[in-house]
C-alpha cells in the first residue's frame, strides 16, 4: 500500500532549467513532508522539509509548494545545476510533539534528476 | 556531525544463508530504522527500534527480523536469505522527540545480492 504517490519517475533537464517533482498522499493525519536527496553511493539526506501550515517554503534555489485540500506537494528547483542530479525522494510522516509515530517516514517512489550542462 | 556507519557497502550471499547487516550511529539517538531501497519503489521500512531491546514492525517486515543490544547499533537479520531480498539496505536514525524536527540520518546503504 502506497500511501505517498510520487512523479515523474526520471526527469532531464538542462542546466538553467526548473525541474518539478510532485508526489501526493492519502492520509490526511500527515503533518510533515521532508524531501531527501540522494547522491550515488551515497545515503539519502535531508534538502527541505514543509509542515501544513504554511503553502509554500524556500531554501536556496529549493521551494516546496504544499496544497493541503488537493492533498499534494511538490518540490522546484530554481536555476537547476549539474550538481543537482539526484534522485530525491519525498516523504511524510504523522507525528507532532508528544506522539508516538517515532518519527517514521513514508517515501514516496523517486525521481531521478539529470541535469545537462 | 551525525555519522552512521553500515558494515560492509557490498555484500553477496547464497540462498538459505543467514545473513547479518549492521548499523551503528554516534550520535545517541534513540530511534534506528531499516529501510530497503528498489528502484521504482523508493524506501520501504522493514522494522525499526525505539529504545534498546525495543522494535517494531514497518511496512514489509516478512523474511527480516532485527536486534538491538546497545543504543547505537542495530542490527538486521535474514533468516534464511531469498533472491528476493536482493537490494539496497538503509540504515537510519533519529532522535526521540522533535526539538530538532524529523529529520532521521542515513548511512550510506549495503548493496546486498543473494545469488
Amino acid at each position: 500500500q502506497q500511501q505517498v504517490k510520487q512523479s515523474p519517475q526520471s526527469l532531464i533537464v538542462q542546466k538553467g532549467g526548473i525541474p518539478i517533482i510532485n508526489c501526493a498522499y492519502e492520509n490526511t493525519a500527515f503533518d510533515y513532508f521532508p524531501w531527501y536527496q540522494q547522491f550515488p553511493g551515497k545515503g539519502p539526506a535531508l534538502l527541505i522539509a514543509i509542515r501544513p501550515d504554511v503553502s509554500e517554503k524556500k531554501e536556496g534555489r529549493f521551494t516546496i509548494s504544499f496544497n493541503k485540500s488537493a492533498k499534494q506537494f511538490s518540490l522546484h528547483i530554481m536555476d537547476s545545476q549539474p550538481g543537482d542530479s539526484a534522485t530525491y525522494f519525498c516523504a511524510a510522516s504523522r507525528d507532532v510533539a508528544g506522539g508516538t509515530s517515532y518519527g517514521k517516514l513514508t517515501f514516496g517512489q523517486g525521481t531521478i534528476l539529470t541535469v545537462h550542462p | 556531525d551525525v555519522k552512521v556507519t553500515q558494515s560492509s557497502r557490498y555484500l553477496v550471499k547464497r540462498t538459505g544463508e543467514k545473513v547479518f547487516l549492521e548499523c551503528v550511529q554516534d550520535m545517541d539517538h534513540e530511534n534506528m530504522f531499516w529501510y530497503r531501497q528498489d528502484p521504482g519503489l523508493g524506501l520501504r521500512l522493514i522494522y525499526f527500534s525505539y529504545d534498546v531491546k525495543m522494535k517494531e514492525k514497518g511496512d514489509i517486515p516478512e523474511g527480516y527480523s532485527v536486534s538491538r543490544e546497545k543504543k547505537e547499533r542495530f542490527s538486521l537479520i535474514l533468516e534464511s536469505a531469498s533472491t528476493n531480498q536482493t537490494s539496497m539496505y538503509l540504515c537510519a536514525s533519529r532522535p526521540k522527540g522533535w526539538k530538532t524536527g524529523n529529520e532521521q540520518f542515513f548511512g550510506p546503504g549495503t548493496r546486498l545480492t543473494v545469488l
